[in-house]
């Protein structure tokens, strides 16, 4: 099956310096990475969607020049927190979702997340 | 009115058992249908994944999708300890923006 690796799985970073996140699908190209964050007990929140080799469109009330994202490849998409703070402490998870031979969008597949947390 | 509706549970149920998780959706356009099975502190896993309408089994776990009611089901047959996590529905017009549930907590009870 689809496998997309996300690293690392947990960071300590302290406040005021920026953290990269790594997303990369392994055995499928990925035309779309989106990145979600995830507060205990709650669902996912979309943050922004990226297409391989153009900007991210970011979800309503997310900064952009806080969470800067890349996707430069079909295979990796990179997520920076920048100055972090301690309210940015939280569950980051990435996905992606490649294009089936037969036209029909294949679903989205998960990264294992990594947990932010700023001290 | 959310896009879609999922009971956060929590649901228990014994060993053995048949769980039976829902989603309800607003918008009758939707075309792509999955069921995510996420454990505490991990990323969403892909259990089931239907295009259009109809059931689809895969070993212990059968999704079905009503369109006509708007109404999505998961079923976990002979329940498992293991089978204790959160599930997630979501659905997508065209595969291109995703309509997550809230999730429902599950808890197999040994």
């Amino acid at each position: 099956g689809a496998v997309v690796s996300q690293h690392p799985s947990w960071v300590i970073c302290k406040s005021g310096t920026s953290v990269k996140i790594e997303c990369r699908s392994l055995d499928f190209q990925a035309t779309t990475m989106f990145w979600y964050r995830q507060f205990p007990k709650q669902s996912l929140m979309l943050m922004a969607t990226s297409n391989e080799g153009s900007k991210a469109t970011y979800e309503q009330g997310v900064e952009k020049d806080k969470f800067l994202i890349n996707h430069a490849s079909l295979t990796l998409s990179t997520l920076t927190v920048t100055s972090a703070h301690p309210e940015d402490s939280s569950f980051y998870i990435c996905s992606a979702r490649g294009t089936q031979r037969t036209g029909v969008n294949s679903p989205l597949h998960f990264g294992n997340g990594t947990r932010l947390t700023v001290t | 009115q959310k896009e879609v509706e999922q009971d956060p549970g929590p649901l228990s149920v014994p060993e053995g058992a048949i769980v039976s998780l829902n989603c309800t959706y607003s918008n009758s356009a939707f075309q792509y249908f999955m069921w995510y099975r996420q454990y505490s502190r991990k990323g969403p896993e892909l259990l089931m994944y239907t295009y259009s309408s109809g059931n689809k089994e895969d070993g212990r776990f059968t999704a079905q999708v009503d369109k006509s009611s708007k109404y999505i089901s998961l079923f976990i047959r002979d329940s498992q300890p293991s089978d204790s996590a959160t599930y997630l529905c979501a659905m997508s017009l065209t595969g291109n923006q995703f309509y997550f549930g809230t999730g429902t907590s599950l808890t197999v009870i040994p």
